[in-house]
């Protein structure tokens, strides 16, 4: 069973809407941390958030924000007023500390058109 | 402080061959991780060094391994390559375990088995 799950393969969005990137995870452990990565055409996957599974206080920071939801085990990803430099894929990621490594989602490719 | 830097950046290599790939981490980073990036699998682990030594290995056949110098730079070997081991290989470096820490990672190496 996939560890972390973003079902949405491919969005489309028109420049300055806003868009939400969903992430479901599933784990046993107590202690675990939570990222997303953004992976632009360029091909360098860079780093966003982490979240530690203590914390459920939801985050912004300039156009983005996340909201970290324990009780259904999601950590979505909003984008506010996108923009075309936000095209990119978006990667979800759960670290356990029992694990001891990444699982990474699938990805969610973000189109954003002016 | 330069980033993490992977070389080289392409690699066509035919199968039965092996390949090395080579992993510069940011300085003073001492964990080094390795995945594999496919259009159908997404971004799966391969393994992690951490000061020399392995800390965690994913599922992957026992020819694909890895090393890690006192210096903390990393190398992947694959061996006896066959066509399902083109992908997008990506190094990713963090200051501490990498289970808790953000990674930060390189361009990656783009093998192509012919």
């Amino acid at each position: 069973a996939q560890k972390v799950t973003q079902a949405q393969t491919e969005i489309s969005v028109v420049e300055k809407e806003d868009v939400t990137l969903d992430c479901v995870y599933e784990t046993r452990d107590t202690t675990y941390y939570l990222f997303w990565y953004k992976q632009p055409p360029s091909g360098e996957l860079v780093f966003l958030i982490r979240r530690n599974s203590f914390d459920e206080q939801n985050e912004i920071s300039g156009r983005y924000s996340w909201n970290f939801q324990k009780s259904t085990s999601s950590f979505n990803f909003t984008i506010t007023a996108s923009q075309v430099v936000d095209s990119a894929v978006y990667f979800c990621a759960l670290s356990e500390f029992t694990g001891n490594q990444f699982y990474f989602g699938t990805g969610t490719s973000l189109t954003v058109i002016p | 402080k330069a980033g993490v830097t992977q070389t080289p950046r392409y690699l066509i290599k035919t199968r039965g061959q092996q390949v090395t790939l080579s992993c510069s981490p940011i300085s003073g980073h001492r964990s080094v991780s390795w995945y594999q990036q496919t259009p159908g699998q997404g971004l799966q682990f391969l393994f992690e060094y951490f000061s020399e030594t392995q800390r965690n290995k994913g599922n992957f056949p026992g020819r694909f391994s890895g090393r890690q110098f006192s210096n903390s730079r990393s190398e992947m070997n694959v061996s006896t390559l066959e066509l399902g081991d083109s992908a997008l290989y990506l190094c990713a470096s963090s200051l501490e375990q990498a289970y808790n820490s953000p990674l930060h990672f390189g361009n990656g190496t783009r093998l192509t088995v012919t």
